[in-house]
């Protein structure tokens, strides 16, 4: 199963793109990449997923490396707003179904 | 549309209980999903349920168990209660597969169980 790791805290500038790493070293080919973002007592919002090609929505985008071995959520113009917990997941399939590896998160801070 | 609801919001019990929490799924979603978060594990996955059949399960003992209404409405129950389950229970909805290509999994509030 694909484990993933995430730094535990990062911080960004007000207006600049905040790039946050995940590390899912062990994915193979049929793992999705999720991000979610938790803000302080609500639940997990949806932010965007990929299995192999970049994607971009009105959101954020997400950058998968060629290897599949790590991926990058880019937010491009942060604002105090996007301070929050971000969760990257990875979905493994199961010939029953599925498990869900998520990882510790990134408390990102955007600052004034 | 009305989000994700869950009730109740805080619930605090003692070791050996049982308790039942409810999620009302956004109105026309058929899947509801559950997720435990704590401090320490962090955020894992419990079951999903789709028109009332449990369609994936996580990895935590019998003492927890779900299931889902007609109306997609879903409960969760946890008997004998541990200190352990003390923890933010949060459930989210989606029209199709919550972890698809295509669907949006929409969260709720939680419920935030404290076993004494």
């Amino acid at each position: 199963d694909a484990k993933t790791t995430q730094p535990p805290s990062m911080d960004c500038a007000e207006g600049r793109a905040a790039n946050l790493p995940c590390n899912h070293s062990t994915i193979s080919g049929n793992e999705y990449v999720y991000w979610y973002r938790q803000i302080h007592s609500q639940g997990p919002q949806y932010i965007i997923h990929g299995l192999k090609n970049n994607e971009t929505n009105e959101m954020a985008s997400l950058i998968i490396t060629e290897d599949r071995k790590s991926s990058t959520l880019i937010l491009p113009h942060a604002t105090l707003r996007d301070t929050a917990v971000y969760y990257c997941i990875v979905r493994v399939a199961r010939n029953s179904g599925y498990a869900l590896n998520f990882g510790k998160g990134t408390s990102l801070l955007v600052t004034p | 549309k009305a989000g994700v609801t869950q009730t109740p919001r805080y619930l605090i019990k003692t070791r050996g209980q049982q308790v039942t929490l409810s999620c009302s799924p956004i109105s026309g979603h058929r899947s509801v999903s559950w997720y435990q978060q704590t401090p320490g594990q962090g955020l894992q996955f419990l079951f999903e349920y789709f028109s009332e059949t449990q369609r994936n399960k996580g990895n935590f003992p019998g003492r927890f168990s779900g299931r889902q209404f007609s109306n997609s409405r879903s409960e969760m129950n946890v008997s004998t209660l541990e200190l352990g389950d003390s923890a933010l229970y949060l459930c989210a909805s989606s029209a199709g597969q919550p972890w698809g290509s295509t669907d949006t999994q929409y969260f709720g509030p939680g419920t935030r169980l404290t076993v004494l």
